[in-house]
């Protein structure tokens, strides 16, 4: 079974027109949840990490939070540079380093 | 502060071939994973090297093999390719205690 999804699966924007990426989890004790920025051919460009419910970060027009079911990002006022593939991870609890599990990401268009 | 960097980007091999692709870890990073990334997905774990061992690894055949060297860079090793394999491998590193992990720009591997 799937224990990372994000919806939607992909996201066009008006430039300016705000909006919100899902990230719903299940994992036998979270460690960590990761958000990365992926441009097409490139790696995942890290951008957030969080740790427990009720966690917020920000960056620039992003902003990412957490619950004990799901995370969201946020962007706020989008930019055709903001355009790329938005993955999620989660780090379990057991274990010492953990391996990140992936979700398939949204893919997001800014037109403007 | 040179970022995580790996080598060769690009790669064409036959069905049955070997590869071996390369990874040199940020500075300061002594853990490197390792992960396979199809077109449309997200990222998979294949393993993690620590201390020049094999500390944890994901769901993949015995043709995928690893290794670490004193210097903390690291290689993938694929035995026997097959068309599946085609994808980009990315290698990602991290500094103990953090678990945020830093992708590389990848390795685009194409098997014909």
């Amino acid at each position: 079974e799937d224990q990372v999804t994000q919806s939607p699966e992909a996201l066009r924007l008006q430039e300016g027109e705000s909006s919100s990426l899902n990230c719903s989890y299940t994992v036998s004790g979270l460690r960590g949840l990761f958000w990365y920025r992926q441009d097409p051919g490139k790696g995942p460009e890290f951008l957030f990490t969080l740790y427990s419910a009720g966690e917020e970060k920000e960056k620039e027009r992003l902003k990412a939070t957490l619950t004990k079911k799901e995370s969201f990002l946020h962007i706020t006022a989008p930019k055709p540079e903001d355009s790329a593939t938005y993955l999620c991870a989660v780090q379990e609890g057991r274990g010492s380093q953990g391996n990140l599990i992936f979700g398939k990401g949204t893919k997001l268009s800014v037109k403007p | 502060d040179a970022g995580v960097t790996q080598s060769p980007t690009h790669l064409i091999k036959t069905r049955g071939q070997q590869v071996t692709l390369r990874c040199s870890p940020k500075s300061g990073h002594d853990t490197v994973s390792w992960y396979q990334q199809a077109l449309g997905q997200g990222p998979q774990f294949i393993f993690q090297y620590y201390e020049e061992e094999e500390r944890q690894r994901g769901n993949f055949p015995d043709r995928f093999s690893g290794h670490q060297f004193p210097n903390y860079s690291s290689e993938l090793n694929v035995n026997a390719l097959l068309l599946g394999d085609s994808a980009l491998y990315l290698c990602a590193s991290t500094a103990r205690p953090s678990y945020e992990q830093y992708f590389g720009p990848g390795t685009r591997l194409t098997v014909t």
